[in-house]
Order: C-alpha cells, then structure tokens, then sequence
C-alpha cells in the first residue's frame, strides 16, 4: 500500500520568501513521487517528477525537490515566491513498475502575501 | 497541442437525472483516467483505461457509475440516476503510456440538487 502526507493544509508566505511545500510518503517498493499544481478552476499540472536518479529535480516555475529515502520525504521548494505562485500543490505517489495507481495527497493552498 | 477536453465545464441538474460527461484525450495517448475531486476526500481514482480496455474500475463508488471508451479519442462517465451527493468536480487525465505523468483536464464541475 502506498500513501502521501502533506504536512499543513494552508501555507502563507510573503511575496519574496522561501515556499517550503512538505510531502512525506509510504511506499512499500521504491517510488515514484510527483508534484502538481491547480490554479482555480483549472485541472492539474506536472510541476516536477522523480523516478530514478539525481534526487534533487528541478520542475518549472523555479520549483524543485529532493527525494529524501532515509526520511520518506519529498519537499517541494522555491527560493522566491511570487503572487503568481498562488495556488494548490499536490504531492502524489506510485509504486515503480507497470500500471500503479497514483495516490495524490490532500493538498496545501500555497497564499502568497504582497 | 491541444490538451485534453471536456464537456460540459459546468452541468446542474436535479436528482434522479441521467449525467454524462465526456473527455477526449490528448492525441496519441493510451491510457486514460476519470478522477473525482471534493473537499471531503481529495482526488479519487474512478477508473483507468488502457488501449481503451478498462483495467481498474474500484474506484467506481456504486452501479449508478459507468464509464466508456469506445475509441482512443473519446471516453464517457455517466451517472443514473444521480443524487446529491455525487455533487463533486470530475476530472479526466490522460497519459502516453500508463506509467507517465497524466495530463488533467480543466474539469466538469457538477452539482446535483
């Protein structure tokens, strides 16, 4: 069985300031771990994604995150906020190797403060 | 490119009503997914698709919920008779292959009454 843990609901930031997003999984096999965006009333978008490899990705919009086995930790981050930032992320996570269903988190409204 | 489409974006009816809703993937993709979203409990997964063939439907809440694909552009879900508490906005995603990242739709946002 898989599950995703997204630390935190909401988050409020000022415009400028670190965004640190939290996604702490469980996964019996390695993972493959995800980030999407939604704006409102749209669908969601891939920011970023890790399969194998470097554990540090980088996704678009200057966001990236670092797999973390040790801590089954998946944190989403960007140096400098931005009022367009504004929106809900969502961590998700499946198993590696053939069809494995996507279990996404509850998601954390990011609020970004002029 | 044109991304995946739904129909309609917005859909109130009354209780006890048929609703269909509708997704064309992406072009080329082979695998498709129907998900429902509410702020109870999060995304869900209905069903996936693959090469038009449904591979896991238990995530269909009950009978009233039916999903088709009759060709690789086009795909239905469908509830009859409808109640309250489907109220929820539905999404379809859509991926090349199923273990790629899924392309989501803007959505049907359906309320029931």
């Amino acid at each position: 069985a898989q599950s995703v843990t997204q630390l935190g609901s909401h988050v409020s930031v000022s415009e400028g300031a670190l965004v640190l997003l939290r996604c702490n999984y469980s996964s019996s096999v390695p993972p493959y771990l995800f980030w999407y965006v939604q704006y409102p009333n749209q669908g969601l978008q891939l920011l970023l994604k890790y399969t194998t490899g470097a554990t540090l990705v980088k996704g678009i919009n200057g966001f990236e995150a670092e797999f973390k086995k040790s801590e089954t930790s998946f944190h989403l981050t960007k140096p400098s906020a931005h009022m367009s930032d504004a929106a809900e992320y969502f961590c998700a996570v499946r198993n590696s190797g053939g069809y494995q269903k996507v279990t996404f988190g509850t998601g954390t409204k990011l609020q970004v403060i002029p | 490119d044109a991304g995946v489409i739904q129909s309609p974006r917005h859909e109130v009816t009354e209780m006890g009503q048929e609703v269909t809703l509708r997704c064309k993937p992406i072009s080329g993709h082979n695998s498709l997914f129907w998900y429902r979203q509410t702020m109870m409990r999060g995304l869900e997964l209905l069903i996936y698709f693959n090469n038009n063939v449904p591979i896991d439907d238990s995530g269909m809440p009950e009978d009233r919920f039916s999903a088709k694909m009759p060709n690789a552009s086009f795909s239905t879900l469908k509830i009859q008779p409808s109640e309250p508490r489907d109220s929820a906005v539905y999404f379809c995603a859509s991926s090349p292959t199923e273990n790629q990242p899924q392309h989501f739709g803007d959505g049907t946002r359906l309320s029931i009454l």
